[in-house]
């Protein structure tokens, strides 16, 4: 089965620096990869995600990027701001069956002002 | 945040005692799921249904039994044979390859 590994446990950045968030996966069928953030007490929500089509994504601050080659994806976050203090989680998944995406152990972002 | 709902926030068991977390959606989801999430372990698949009346167990099901006899509904009860249970529990469903998650259950055994 998959195994997805995320790299670090937790961050601490100041207000304003850049935060990266590394995943790696196992299983090479795997072609579909959100990232989820959850803030403290609350639901995971879906804040951006990748296909294996494609290298790069972005959405305003958060960016996301793939290497299918070495079989990892990062979350990038710039300008970072205390509200995206949080856990965030990588996930893998092989969409060619049912959804059942792994996800990896989550990262705790801490963003001091 | 409507769409998935999950009840009760907060439950306290007894050792020994089985209990019931509910957990309902109006997105007309087929998939529904289960996570437990304890710190620094991330979300692990208890069990998972993708249609009505049918279900899968997932990486740690041992404890745990779910039923699905309507789609908007997947009820999980946490057994006595649960030698840990004390953790919070993630419902969610899935549209789309997106998976909306419920606000959660947490669980204290006393």
């Amino acid at each position: 089965g998959e195994n997805v590994e995320q790299h670090p446990s937790t961050l601490s950045v100041q207000e304003g620096d850049s935060a990266v968030i590394k995943c790696t996966y196992s299983d090479s069928a795997s072609n579909y990869f959100p990232w989820y953030k959850q803030e403290l007490g609350k639901r995971p929500q879906l804040i951006i995600d990748i296909r294996s089509n494609v290298g790069e994504k972005k959405d305003q601050r958060i960016a996301v990027t793939l290497n299918k080659t070495a079989k990892h994806f990062s979350l990038h976050i710039t300008e970072t701001q205390p509200e995206d203090s949080a856990v965030y989680f990588c996930a893998a998944n092989d969409s060619g069956g049912s959804y059942i995406p792994t996800f990896g152990r989550g990262t705790s972002l801490i963003v001091h002002p | 945040d409507g769409g998935i709902t999950q009840s009760p926030k907060y439950l306290f068991r007894k050792e020994g005692q089985n209990v019931t977390l509910s957990c309902e959606q109006n997105l007309n989801h087929d998939a529904m799921y289960w996570y437990r999430q304890d710190p620094g372990q991330g979300l692990r698949l208890i069990y998972y249904s993708q249609i009505v009346n049918d279900f899968q167990k997932g990486d740690i099901a041992e404890g745990y039994s779910v039923s699905r006899e309507k789609k908007e509904s997947f009820p999980l009860t946490v057994t006595s044979a649960q030698k840990n249970p004390t953790a919070f529990y993630l419902c969610a469903s899935e549209g789309y390859n997106e998976q909306f998650f419920g606000p959660g259950t947490r669980l204290t055994v006393l």
